[in-house]
């Protein structure tokens, strides 16, 4: 099946410091990606989506200033979350879709992000 | 709207024992169904699908779901549990507006 690749896995950081988390579909062509964020025992919750070469579709209720995606290329899609803030800390996971497989996404390992 | 429920949020069987989670979905059109598993603190994995044809669908790790219209539900079963399918599980009905929509997961417990 296809894969995604997620990185890090997991990152400390300090209040007001931006952080990235890389998203990478090894053995696909992902022409669309999307960001979920997950809240301890719940469900996951659309944040944006991004097609290569567009500027990202955030839902509603995300700050896109706070939350930068990029999707540069069609295996490589980033989220940085800038600035920080200790109510930022959860469980980023990002998915990808495209090839054969158009309807179907598959998702990364997750990204637990601690701002201290 | 569309929407997809998964009525249990906990369910516990002793390994060995067959499994049944319910999904029920609202949906306009024909939908795509999915049932994803996710292990503490991993990513979500594809189980089976349903897009159209045969309404029960075979998936990894010896899951099935069948897919009734009459019902709205698309539940996943497993005849014999074992224990590390102890994991969260989500079912997700698409696309609407290029999206999935999750429902909010089912944690299953297996007893020794």
């Amino acid at each position: 099946g296809a894969v995604v690749s997620q990185h890090p896995s997991r990152v400390i950081c300090k209040s007001g410091t931006s952080v990235k988390i890389e998203c990478r579909s090894l053995d696909f062509q992902a022409t669309t990606m999307f960001w979920y964020r997950q809240f301890p025992k719940q469900s996951l919750m659309l944040m944006a989506t991004s097609n290569e070469g567009s500027k990202a579709t955030y839902e509603q209720g995300v700050e896109k200033d706070k939350f930068l995606i990029n999707h540069a290329s069609l295996t490589l899609s980033t989220l940085t979350v800038t600035s920080a803030h200790p109510e930022d800390s959860s469980f980023y996971i990002c998915s990808a879709r495209g090839g054969v497989a158009k309807n179907i996404q598959y998702f990364g390992a997750g990204t637990r992000l601690s701002v201290l | 709207a569309q929407s997809v429920t998964q009525p249990d949020i906990h369910i516990t069987v002793s390994e060995g024992a067959s499994l049944e989670l319910r999904c029920n979905y609202s949906y306009g059109a024909t939908p795509y169904l999915f049932w994803y598993v996710q292990s503490p603190g991993q990513g979500l994995q594809l189980l089976l699908k349903y897009f159209s044809g045969d309404t029960l669908v075979q998936g990894i790790k010896g899951f099935e779901a069948e897919f009734k219209r009459s019902q709205s539900s698309f539940n996943l079963r497993k005849p014999s549990v074992h224990w590390s399918d102890a994991a969260e599980y989500f079912c997700a009905v698409g696309p609407r507006d290029d999206k999935i929509i999750f429902g909010k997961g089912t944690r299953l417990h297996i007893l020794p």
